[in-house]
């Protein structure tokens, strides 16, 4: 059980244009999910928090107009890269939390979307 | 200013060898403490958690020792395998906040 699956796996686009990556938790409610971003070698840095039905929380210094979250929801949450460029190349991780246990739920992560931009 | 301080950064040890890794913080207020295994080109994967009412727990071969007034947790791999090599971060939370990872340790077993 407990499993979160992203879309795409990886993904190249031309400088300027959007990507959208979904995230979706396969057997449990997600009322908070999570985005981060992973560089080479590093460890995993905060994007933003969505919760279902309301606005994303950015982190100070995450661009809330270049990196839109939606969490339609309770099992669905998508990430658009708009008009990507070549340092946004990165690896793009979402996290779900099992609503079904509360504040106290365990986050479980997808395997990672790899977006290169030309 | 790092929340989590994970260390070491590297770590190689023999097979059957018990890696250690440690990690320390400064908010009191963290009630949650779980370890994550990444290999590479994956996410990472629930390994084990603690919280601080406990000051250990076994999971197969992953042992969490949780020092409550030292402000310190630690992961012991038993019998380590070459298949354990990965890179494992400890992270930590506070009730409804997203998880604050360290900084990762990068773990080679080697035959």
């Amino acid at each position: 059980g407990a499993v979160v699956s992203q879309h795409p796996s990886w993904v190249i686009c031309k400088s300027g244009t959007s990507v959208k990556i979904e995230c979706r938790s396969l057997d449990f409610q997600a009322t908070t999910m999570f985005w981060y971003r992973q560089f080479p070698k590093q460890s995993l840095m905060l994007m933003a928090t969505s919760n279902e039905g309301s606005k994303a929380t950015y982190e100070q210094g995450v661009e809330k107009d270049k990196f839109l979250i939606n969490h339609a929801s309770l099992t669905l949450s998508t990430l658009t890269v708009t008009s990507a460029h070549p340092e946004d190349s990165s690896f793009y991780i979402c996290s779900a939390r099992d609503s079904g246990r509360g504040p106290w739920g365990t986050q479980y992560f997808g395997p990672g979307t790899r977006l290169t931009v030309l | 200013q790092q929340q989590v301080k994970q260390s070491p950064q590297s770590l190689i040890v023999q097979k059957g060898g018990i890696p250690i890794i440690n990690c320390a913080y400064e908010n009191t207020a963290f009630d949650y403490f779980p370890w994550y295994q990444q290999f590479p080109g994956k996410g990472p994967a629930l390994l084990i958690a603690i919280r601080p009412d406990v000051s250990e727990k076994k999971e197969g071969r992953f042992t969490i020792s949780f020092n409550k007034s030292a402000k310190q947790f630690s992961l012991h791999i038993m019998d380590s395998q070459p298949g354990d090599s990965a890179t494992y971060f400890c992270a930590a939370k506070s009730g409804n906040t997203p998880l604050v990872f360290g900084k990762g340790t990068r773990l080679s077993v080697i035959a």
